[in-house]
């Protein structure tokens, strides 16, 4: 498996502002994945983190709301743009090791926003 | 699309009772299947997983799932349930997209 570090771990900010997450692996992976866990919820999965290209968004979510980056194989940002109270949630990424297909998950960002 | 269904949302159970949490899934094609666990202010472990072969598979902790296939089934098992076995447990199925679909989740409360 692999080591998994977010930052921030938690956060509250004011609606209408925007939050950048990073993820950082300690290893090179394949793939990389933006997951929400809203309160009381399960994990519902936002988008794959492609490195060299656009994420790949699910339904229900868009690249203007929830921008991601992935300058190389170890590291992503997903940002939450002009935040409102529903987008407050924990925020966790996760990694597949090559050739693994098995995800390990980050910590999760907590946010609250108010 | 696919789905994962938990059907106990909240257990609660004395220690050394028997556990089982039942999964099913919808899905038509091959899937590969998941438990993780989540403890109290802990982030999302891997508990086991099935791609293929034997049916049962042994996790850590003591726990086993059992793959049958006709049911869409994925249940998770433990025959004797210690306190620090409080958690909350996610089935989750993955298929060719490699992106994981997870169930709502059981939240395991054990009594000493």
């Amino acid at each position: 498996s692999a080591v998994i570090s977010q930052k921030p771990s938690r956060d509250i900010c004011q609606r209408g502002t925007s939050l950048t997450i990073q993820c950082q692996v300690d290893s090179q992976v394949t793939m990389m994945f933006w997951y929400r866990q809203q309160p009381g919820q399960s994990l519902t999965l936002i988008a794959t983190a492609n490195q060299g290209s656009e994420a790949t968004y699910e339904s229900g979510f868009v690249i203007d709301k929830f921008p991601i980056s992935r300058p190389n194989l170890t590291f992503s940002t997903l940002t939450v743009s002009n935040m409102s109270p529903e987008d407050s949630s924990i925020y966790l990424c996760s990694v597949e090791t090559g050739g693994e297909e098995t995800q390990y998950f980050g910590p999760g960002t907590r946010l609250l926003v108010l | 699309a696919q789905s994962v269904s938990q059907h106990n949302h909240h257990v609660i159970l004395s220690e050394a009772a028997s556990l089982e949490l039942g999964c099913n899934y919808s899905y038509g094609g091959t899937v590969n299947l998941f438990w993780y666990v989540q403890y109290p202010g802990q982030h999302l472990q891997l508990l086991l997983k099935y791609f293929s072969g034997d049916p049962l598979v042994k996790g850590i902790k003591g726990f086993e799932a059992e793959f049958i296939k006709s049911k869409f089934s994925f249940n998770l098992r433990k025959p004797s349930v210690q306190w620090s076995d409080t958690a909350e447990y996610f089935c989750a199925v993955g298929t060719g997209r490699r992106a994981l679909t997870f169930g709502s989740g059981t939240r395991l409360q054990v009594q000493p």
